[in-house]
This record gives structure tokens, sequence and C-alpha cells, in this order.
């Protein structure tokens, strides 16, 4: 079976820190990675990756895809409390279908 | 900005009714798909329509079906409601295989 999982499922940090959110799977076949932030509402879209090792960047986000080793990583830096959401990465297969994983839940304390 | 709307954004059902959630978007899109969402199992799939009056089953489609009768309408049919069907919906749509998806807000259901 086919899956897709986050680590770690919950993270509590301070103000300022830099986190690192992990997903790796086991998918044998993909057109790309996806990751979304949720906050009480609808996921947001943040990124896809299509290629290994090409990092995308958005602010103080960044996310980088390894198909070798079977892993993407989404970086957040100088973290701030609006940054608390549940993230999620999911990988998009033939027919549009995405396989989520269970999400990390990321608290920011100031 | 696209749009997909879910009408309702909690719903309180008892066992046994049949529960219908509508959702449209307003960006034409091809695609549409519907999740639930429950702690600890993230995001399940349990049917996508790629056209209309097309659908294919996701991977939990059982207690469930879905209509599509019109492009920028999906609806999710729970045929008779049971207390584990209790869950976040979400619906989403896409245009193609090259783009996110755009969620809707979502609706928590309660069945009871």
């Amino acid at each position: 079976e086919d899956k897709v999982v986050q680590s770690p499922l919950s993270l509590v940090v301070h103000e300022g820190d830099t986190v690192t959110l992990n997903c790796s799977y086991e998918v044998t076949n993909f057109r790309s990675l996806l990751w979304y932030k949720q906050e009480k509402k609808a996921p947001t879209f943040l990124f896809m990756l299509t290629s290994s090792g090409i990092e995308k960047k958005s602010g103080r986000l960044s996310s980088i895809l390894d198909k070798k080793e079977l892993f993407s990583i989404l970086n957040i830096t100088a973290t701030q409390t609006g940054d608390s959401a549940v993230y999620l990465c999911a990988l998009r297969q033939g027919a549009q279908k995405l396989v989520f994983g269970q999400g990390t839940r990321l608290t920011i304390n100031p | 900005d696209v749009k997909v709307t879910q009408s309702s954004r909690y719903l309180v059902k008892r066992t046994g009714e049949k529960v219908f959630l509508e959702c449209v978007q307003d960006m034409d899109h091809e695609n549409m798909f519907w999740y639930r969402q429950d702690p600890g199992l993230g995001l399940r799939l349990i049917y996508f329509s790629y056209d209309v009056k097309m659908k294919e089953k996701g991977d939990i489609p059982e207690g469930y079906s879905v209509s599509r009768e019109k492009k920028e309408r999906f609806s999710l049919i729970l045929e008779s409601a049971s207390t584990n069907q209790t869950s976040m919906y979400l619906c989403a749509s896409t245009p193609g295989f090259n783009d996110g998806y755009t969620f809707g807000s979502g609706t928590r259901l309660t069945v009871v």
C-alpha cells in the first residue's frame, strides 16, 4: 500500500526558532509532492515539488524533494505565532489523486 | 479570487438520516474531490470526479455516493448516516495535472 508519513506528528517551539518538518513516502510513482498549511479552515497551498534537489522558497518557508531517499522537508525559519497550523504533505498520483500524510501540528509559543 | 464553497460549516444529523453535503466552485475546474479528515489519519479520499456525470471511487467510498450534474457542483451523499461518519469533510478542485488543489472551508458533520 502506498504511504505518506509525516514526522513529527506534533511540535512545539518558541517564536524565532527554526523548524524542519519531514515527509517520507513509499509511493512508487507520482507526479509531484505538495505541501499545504491548514489553520482553522481550508488547507492553503504552499509548494509543489516535481524535481529532486531543487529548493522552492517563499519568504521564510522553503522546501526540497529528495527522490532518491524518498522524502521531502519543509523548513520554516524565524518562526512566528502565525505559523501555528497543521502542515500537510501530499503526493499527486495519476488521475489527479492526492495521497496525504497525517499532518504535523506545529505550535509556536510567543 | 478563486473559490470553493461548501454550503454548511457545521451540521448535526441523526443516525439513519440521508445527508447531502454540497460543494460549488467558480473556477471552471474539471476535477473535484471529496475528502474526510480525522485526527491521526490525515485526509482520505472518498470520491472524485474528472468531468460532469463522471465519478471515481477513492480510498474510502463505503457508505457514500456522489453526484455531479453540473461542472461547478459536486455533492457528497451519505445514504444512511452513521456515527462513524462524524468527521470534517473537505471539498477540493483542480484544473489539471500541474496545478495545486483549492480547498473549501470544510463541513464539520456530527452524527448522533
